[in-house]
């Protein structure tokens, strides 16, 4: 799998924007960019996903640039329970590639109140 | 809604035993997949079944064996057991939608395995 870079930690105030960001420069045609996140004490949760185009949903939305060799994900506001271990992942998702996720570092946001 | 249910929550064996998780996943899910997390570390992929055949292999030691049955439940063995195996051990499950593609993951609160 192809890899991906993230800062290792990122700090923002409660109730306004997080932007985390994520350079994944030898991405392949195939690869979606996933994000999960891992809350203190849980399981990793599934935040969202993208090919090409910007994606929003109730949890979060990804705004994919244009030579996708970058994403970031986007919190638009965010509250104390934001506060995790964010994961940006690419998955080749053509049929023949692996299923597993391959978790990096990650960027330890934290969210102060 | 129903979750990823692991067995058991927690578990505390000596060195060379063998230990068995349990992992059910969501109703109608027909893949599944295991993460080891060691104290302080991300979370790295063991093994996946896709309706009930190894599906991808990861970094699973060869001590380690997992199946997927019939009722799409799992269980990682895990045999000779290592200090170095204490860790959270994750299942996750997900649905394979009829293009192929793997959809999103979701995943169990975790069984905490000691090894003393």
């Amino acid at each position: 799998d192809a890899k991906t870079t993230q800062p290792n930690s990122m700090e923002s105030n409660e109730e306004e924007p997080v932007h985390l960001p994520c350079n994944h420069s030898t991405i392949s045609g195939t690869d979606y960019i996933h994000w999960y996140r891992q809350l203190p004490s849980q399981g990793p949760e599934y935040v969202i996903h993208g090919l090409t185009s910007n994606v929003n949903n109730r949890m979060a939305s990804l705004a994919i640039a244009e030579d996708r060799k970058s994403s970031t994900l986007i919190l638009h506001r965010a509250t104390l329970r934001d506060a995790a271990v964010y994961y940006c992942i690419l998955r080749d998702e053509s049929g023949g590639g692996a299923d597993g996720l391959t978790f990096g570092k990650g960027t330890h946001l934290i969210i102060q109140p | 809604a129903a979750g990823v249910i692991q067995s058991p929550r927690h578990l505390i064996k000596e060195k060379r035993e063998t230990a068995t998780l349990k992992c059910y996943p969501i109703p109608r899910h027909d893949t599944v997949y295991w993460y080891q997390q060691g104290p302080g570390q991300d979370p790295q992929f063991l093994i996946s079944f896709y309706e009930k055949m190894q599906s991808d292999k990861g970094s699973i030691p060869d001590r380690f064996s997992a199946q997927q049955f019939s009722d799409y439940h799992s269980e990682l063995n895990m045999s000779s057991l290592e200090l170095g195996d204490s860790a959270l051990y994750f299942c996750a499950s997900s649905l394979r939608v009829r293009t192929g593609l793997n959809t999103e993951a979701f995943f169990g609160q975790g069984t905490r395995l000691t090894v003393v």
